[in-house]
């Protein structure tokens, strides 16, 4: 079982590259996220997307993502700044059934921008 | 908003020893709640989870947690740590007003060191 796959799991980045970050689940999931992790941060929800077509944000600046069908959901640095270095985590869940349906969590993608 | 505060930052047990990971929630309704942990370099795995119903909430790997609505905490517990039980710890609050737990707030993590 493939579960969220994340690729690359790491990348070096120069201020001002744009750079996209790959998330695929196989669970037929409706709910993905993104979260960045940071030390003494915890993780933040930067995207989330309900189901296939839609998307939110939760942080203004500098990610887009898109949501063309049910398994993939990118997340693109516009034009990164040093500030978005940190660990990506991409997350899936059955659309809107509540708790009983846990996330589940790829094992992140480490980006340094330099 | 909904908020999560873990207290401690680092804590290191003896192999064998109980251990009690605290966690402090804000939220206007009854939450949802969640611990998940993170071994070096890997995604997060849910240990347990509360949404209603019985305050002792059982886990996989021996834990449990217990939700206390008075104190506004759900602390997680294992009476018996293990060596292979020295992760990084995260509690998270879903919110319950929305109909869905899938956007998570999540604490900032406490990490455990197991010593033989």
């Amino acid at each position: 079982n493939a579960g969220v796959t994340q690729t690359p799991k790491f990348h070096i980045l120069k201020t001002g590259q744009s750079m996209t970050l790959q998330c695929a689940q196989d669970m037929n999931h409706g709910y993905m996220s993104w979260y960045r992790q940071d030390p003494g941060m915890g993780l933040r929800l930067i995207y989330y997307s309900a189901a296939a077509g839609t998307t939110d944000k939760e942080v203004p600046n500098g990610y887009n993502v898109s949501r063309l069908n049910t398994e993939d959901f990118p997340l693109r640095l516009v034009s990164a700044a040093p500030s978005q270095t940190s660990v990506y985590l991409c997350a899936s869940s059955y659309q809107d059934r509540g708790p009983n349906q846990p996330q589940h969590f790829g094992d992140g993608t480490r980006l340094s921008i330099l | 908003a909904q908020s999560v505060t873990q207290p401690d930052i680092h804590i290191t047990v003896s192999e064998g020893a109980s251990l009690e990971l605290r966690c402090n929630y804000s939220y206007g309704a009854t939450p949802y709640l969640f611990w998940y942990v993170q071994s070096p370099g890997q995604g997060l795995q849910l240990l347990l989870k509360y949404f209603s119903g019985d305050t002792l909430v059982q886990g996989i790997k021996g834990f449990e947690a217990e939700f206390k609505r008075s104190q506004s905490s759900f602390n997680l517990r294992k009476p018996s740590v293990h060596w292979s039980d020295a992760a990084e710890y995260f509690c998270a609050v879903g919110a319950s007003n929305t109909g869905t737990a899938s956007k998570l707030t999540f604490g900032t993590g406490t990490r455990l060191q197991v010593t033989l």
